[in-house]
């Protein structure tokens, strides 16, 4: 099975904090990507990655920076957390040949 | 861009069926698919289909898709409280997914 794992599953950061999302997958998986869900808007894209040191933006990428050294761990960085970066944020990950993604169990960040 | 829409709520009595009706605009995807997202929990994968065919069944999930209405929808029968949950419908778009808002469903007794 595959397995996509998140480094906290609630978090509770100050306005101005840097705030670091880990995100690990055991499958060998070539793309990973981050999301935040929140409701009424459903997921919305936030980067994503083809390969090792290979970024791509998504839909909505400002405030955020992300960092993949390894194959397996994919990091979203927020380099001062603001209120409004206040969500759930999804990790998931897919092989290079199926666009079947696979989820993480997502971190709630609250930023006060 | 894509745009996949679907209503945010659903309501059915238990032993019921659900149907969550998905909308999209661009017909170009290979893979249509169904997530499911408990609450507090990250997204399941819990059905898809390829966008050659009309309708695919995996026990209670039944999966249909009308390419000439960009309609997509999910029926399960005999729907059960552990049914209640968001899901979502994603497209495929070169190798990534676009995802829509997501259908709250309530299973009441």
């Amino acid at each position: 099975d595959v397995k996509v794992t998140q480094s906290s599953r609630y978090l509770v950061k100050r306005t101005g904090e840097k705030v670091f999302l880990e995100c690990v997958q055991d499958m060998d998986h070539e793309n990973m990507f981050w999301y935040r869900q929140d409701p009424g808007l459903g997921l919305r894209l936030i980067y994503f990655s083809y390969d090792v040191k290979m970024k791509e933006k998504g839909d909505i990428p400002e405030g955020y920076s992300v960092s993949r050294e390894k194959k397996e761990r994919f990091s979203l960085i927020l380099e001062s957390a603001s209120t409004n970066q206040t969500s759930m944020y999804l990790c998931a990950s897919s092989s290079e040949y199926r666009e079947t993604q696979y989820f993480g169990p997502g971190t709630r960040l609250l930023v006060l | 861009g894509e745009d996949v829409e679907q209503s945010l709520f659903l309501s059915v009595r238990e032993g019921d069926s659900s149907v969550i009706n998905c909308t999209y605009t661009d017909s170009s995807s290979t893979y249509l698919y169904w997530y499911k997202q408990e609450p507090g929990a990250g997204l399941q994968l819990l059905t898809y289909i390829f966008s050659n065919m009309d309708m695919k069944q995996d026990q209670r999930l039944t999966v249909l898709l009308n390419k000439k209405d960009k309609h997509l929808s999910l029926r399960i029968a005999d729907t059960q409280t552990g049914d209640s949950a968001i899901y979502f419908c994603a497209l495929g778009n070169t190798d990534k997914l676009i995802f829509g808002t997501g259908t709250r469903l309530q299973v009441f007794p």
